[in-house]
């Protein structure tokens, strides 16, 4: 089944601990990104990749990092996680060519 | 910079045809994206317009206009289930896409 995985789907830190979100897709897509959901913000873009080793910062990148060393892999990382960070983390991925974007589960992030 | 507005609630009955519309800033972008979010969910897509037009996919329409810098998505048909947000979002290159801050729909009996 065509799918993006996300681990862990829930998790509640503390300030400062860093912590590393991972996500996977199995559809061999050349593209894929991380976004962070906030009421009344809609799906803000963080960070985004055309293919292994090509990333590239979206609109809200600050306390984040991403790496893309496999192209089926890309996860978000935050070294020092801070309390305006908790939100709903979603990643998605899309074929070269392709319009549709096909979205994980999403990861609800609690720094307290 | 981008920016989208759409309006943040429309209500409809069961049945009914209902437009969602997203007008954009811009100074350049490939193509009008919408997307439908369920209570809980992760977004789901559901149509994409490169060019100005209607672009038809069962009871969904997209509309794209770029000389007016706006956009509207129609559901005909409408259905209990058809109750969720939905977004609309510009893609401004490659993976860049930037979303607007969503339309939640709700259908009553």
């Amino acid at each position: 089944e065509a799918q993006v995985t996300q681990n862990p789907r829930y998790l509640i830190t503390v300030t400062g601990k860093k912590l590393t979100v991972t996500c996977s897709q199995n559809m061999n897509h050349e593209y894929m990104s991380w976004y962070r959901q906030d009421p009344g913000l809609g799906l803000r873009q963080i960070y985004y990749s055309m293919n292994v080793e090509v990333t590239d910062k979206g609109d809200v990148p600050e306390g984040y990092k991403v790496s893309r060393k496999e192209k089926r892999n890309f996860p978000l990382i935050l070294e020092s996680p801070s309390p305006n960070q908790t939100s709903l983390y979603f990643c998605a991925s899309r074929g070269q060519g392709e319009e549709t974007q096909y979205f994980g589960p999403g990861t609800r992030l609690l720094v307290l | 910079g981008q920016s989208l507005e759409q309006p943040s609630e429309v209500t409809a009955v069961e049945g009914a045809i209902v437009q969602i519309n997203c007008t954009y800033q811009t100074s350049g972008f490939y193509g009008l994206s919408w997307y439908q979010q369920h209570d809980g969910g992760a977004p789901t897509f559901l149509s994409y317009n490169a060019l100005d037009g209607l672009e038809e996919t069962g009871r969904f329409s997209s509309f794209l206009s770029r000389s007016d810098s706006y956009g509207y998505l129609l559901l005909q048909e409408l259905q209990m289930k058809d109750s969720a947000s939905y977004f609309c979002a510009l893609n401004t290159g490659f993976q860049k896409l930037v979303f607007g801050t969503g339309t939640r729909l709700l259908v009553s009996p």
